[in-house]
């Protein structure tokens, strides 16, 4: 079983389209996130949900919005893409009190 | 805010020798998180390693160890005995432990260094 599963893999949209990332853990944990990998491999985190709350809120355009319908689930939807959200976005999740972070294995967004 | 720099964009190591990759830290945070992740080119992530600030004794998985340093806030990765699969990009993170700060809970990355293992 995979613990954190995002789909689709890869994703090939033209600019000024709506697409969505959709992210699921099955590990129990409480706390849910999405991290940007952009062209020269820097990782940095875009948003966080514990308990379905958002918790972490980094500086990302308002054309990201993410949506956690229960502790399993966190969506990525994105508007009006631009060529410069072409990126890897990882999702991962965590439990309060343990250290350990599990990645998804990432969706590769190109925006043509 | 809390900052990881890995100063080391790529690294060569000879197959079966040890490599040492660096990584130092900046935060304001009295507890924190130290980890190591690795990135193989089919691109997954890979948890390696995790020092708390508090633990008294440097983490060790296997062939990796993590020195830290914590006075000179630095937590480098040592590999032992590389091995050809090792080649990969390895990341450096923190976490923010301390529930006042602004780091609370959020894994900050370092630019990462490419590790390649020759034969």
């Amino acid at each position: 079983d995979t613990a954190v599963s995002q789909t689709p893999k890869y994703l090939v949209t033209q600019m000024g389209n709506d697409k969505s990332i959709k992210c699921e853990q099955n590990l129990g944990h409480d706390t849910m996130y999405w991290y940007k990998q952009d062209s020269k491999k820097f990782l940095k985190i875009m948003f966080s949900y514990n308990n379905k709350e958002l918790i972490i809120n980094e500086t990302v355009p308002n054309r990201f919005s993410p949506k956690s319908p229960d502790k399993a689930h966190l969506n990525l939807h994105i508007n009006s893409l631009e060529l410069g959200d072409s990126a890897v976005y990882f999702c991962a999740s965590s439990q309060k009190g343990t250290y350990g972070y599990t990645f998804g294995s990432g969706t590769r967004l190109t925006v043509v | 805010a809390q900052k990881i720099t890995q100063t080391q964009p790529g690294m060569f190591v000879q197959e079966k020798e040890a490599v040492t990759l660096d990584c130092t830290y900046d935060t304001s945070d009295p507890s924190y998180g130290l980890f190591w992740y690795k990135q193989p080119s089919s691109g997954e992530m890979i948890f390696l390693i995790y020092q708390g600030s508090y633990d008294q004794q440097n983490a060790t998985e296997g062939r990796y160890s993590l020195n830290f340093q914590k006075a000179r806030k630095s937590a480098n990765l040592v590999i032992s005995a590389s091995q050809l699969g090792d080649s990969a990009m390895y990341f450096c993170a923190m976490r923010g432990d301390y529930a006042g700060g602004t780091s609370y809970g959020k894994l900050t990355f370092g630019q990462g260094t490419i590790l390649t293992v020759h034969p």
